[in-house]
């Protein structure tokens, strides 16, 4: 597809479980972002990878929080443990390279811990 | 703390109608602003974006004037359509390099038919 995807589109989960979202950005984008929306509420920055540097995982919110990038262009978001306050819409998106500030958005996973 | 807002949670416009949403912000380094629409149930879309440098920037049927001097953004469209109706928000950013993007809480824009 042309557009950043996203998998699951929908995760119910219990509370304790850990959870894997999975984030195919576009076809040579090198700049990976993930954000995290919880219900009415703007968009919180997460986790920031570029390249091959050091991601900016300065959004995090625990270290129950962790994301990788394999190869340049798959990311994985992983919750461990999650809480209830977890349940939210998690987002990634895309953009060409450092210097594009574009960033293109996937629909989403909604995630909902009981 | 940085933070963007929005003065108006909801609005509703006649479809034809031209529609302003406003939004302040409060990083006087943020030097990238940008309006991305949000449909229900899907990722936001971008609309239209202006730099610090620039006072006005206009795309179809949408304008993006920013007052730097009072922080203010506005996101006008023109002649407003039912596939109008949406949660637009603002974003800023003020470290190029590190594209991440702090977000208000959004505006629900609603066109009345």
């Amino acid at each position: 597809g042309a557009g950043v995807s996203q998998s699951p589109s929908n995760k119910v989960t219990e509370k304790g479980k850990d959870v894997e979202l999975r984030c195919d950005p576009i076809s040579g984008h090198t700049a990976l972002y993930w954000y995290r929306q919880s219900l009415g509420q703007g968009l919180e920055f997460l986790i920031y990878f570029q390249g091959n540097s050091a991601p900016d995982k300065s959004g995090l919110p625990s270290d129950r929080f962790s994301a990788e990038r394999t190869g340049g262009s798959v990311s994985t978001l992983t919750i461990q443990r999650t809480q209830q306050e977890d349940s939210a819409v998690y987002l990634c998106a895309s953009s060409i390279d450092r210097d594009s500030r574009e960033q293109f958005f996937g629909p989403g996973t909604r995630l909902t811990v009981l | 703390g940085e933070s963007v807002g929005l003065h108006l949670p909801t609005l509703s416009v006649q479809e034809g109608d031209n529609s302003i949403i406003n939004c302040a912000y409060s990083n006087s380094a943020s030097d990238y602003f940008i309006w991305y629409k949000q449909e229900s149930g899907k990722g936001p879309q971008f609309i239209i974006d202006i730099r610090s440098n620039m006072d006005k920037r206009q795309g179809q049927r949408v304008t993006v004037l920013l007052n730097k001097t009072v922080k203010h953004l506005s996101l006008q469209i023109a002649a407003t359509q039912p596939g109008d109706s949406a949660v637009y928000f603002c974003a800023e950013n003020s470290n190029f390099g590190n594209e991440k993007l702090t977000f208000g809480t959004g505006t629900r824009l609603t066109i009345i038919p």
